[in-house]
């Protein structure tokens, strides 16, 4: 089984600072990484994802999230931050292969508050 | 683009009503999903689908239902709803690839 948790429910900043949001997971077998974002009252969009390669990965807006296998860790950083990165972040895993591929698995998720 | 739509964005229903939530998709994605959204539970999946007339319970199954009898929609049922039941409902598609897309959201609240 899978479990995602991401470390903050709440991440306050000021408008261009740089955030991290971190992402610890847990599987017993090799999975894809997502970063997802949901603006208020939207569904949720895709930021980055991590199949496999380099473990930096750039998504859109800015940010950029690392995959440390050794750590089991993929944080999402943005080196300055603006009003409307103001959202809430969800990272999830999906396991490779068998009847369960494709499925996700989110953490609870984290809110960034962006402050002028 | 892929496009998912959910039929309704705020719904209100009574305890006891039959309760039917539709997503419907564009792109002749094989499989689908449902998911509800609750503060500081984030996403949990409800049902999910593979093909047509499939399904596959999720991890919160209890007191819902769905279909697939088109490819392209997806049915979410509540059978006789409850205020438990209250919650934003995602549904989301996902090609033969890795990455999910979601729709807009139908927030349900059950009086």
């Amino acid at each position: 089984a899978q479990s995602v948790t991401q470390l903050d429910s709440q991440v306050p900043v000021f408008e261009e600072a740089p955030v991290e949001l971190r992402c610890n997971y847990s599987s017993s077998v090799s999975v894809y990484l997502f970063w997802y974002v949901q603006y208020p009252n939207q569904g949720l969009q895709l930021l980055l994802k991590y199949l496999s390669g380099s473990t930096l990965v750039k998504g859109i807006n800015g940010f950029e999230a690392e995959f440390n296998k050794s750590q089991t860790s993929f944080h999402l950083r943005k080196p300055s931050v603006h009003i409307s990165d103001t959202a809430e972040y969800f990272c999830a895993v999906s396991p490779l292969g068998g009847g369960s591929q494709g499925n996700l698995i989110f953490g609870k998720g984290t809110k960034l508050s962006v402050k002028p | 683009d892929v496009k998912v739509t959910q039929s309704s964005r705020y719904l209100v229903k009574r305890t006891g009503e039959k309760v039917f939530l539709e997503c419907v998709q564009d792109m002749d994605h094989e499989n689908m999903f449902w998911y509800r959204q609750d503060p500081g539970l984030g996403l949990r999946l409800i049902y999910f689908s593979y093909d047509v007339k499939m399904k596959e319970k999720g991890d919160i199954p209890e007191g819902y239902s769905v279909s697939r009898e088109k490819k392209e929609r997806f049915s979410l049922i509540l059978e006789s709803a409850s205020t438990n039941q209250t919650s934003m409902y995602l549904c989301a598609t996902l090609p033969q690839g890795n990455e999910q897309f979601f729709g807009p959201g139908t927030r349900l609240t059950v009086l």
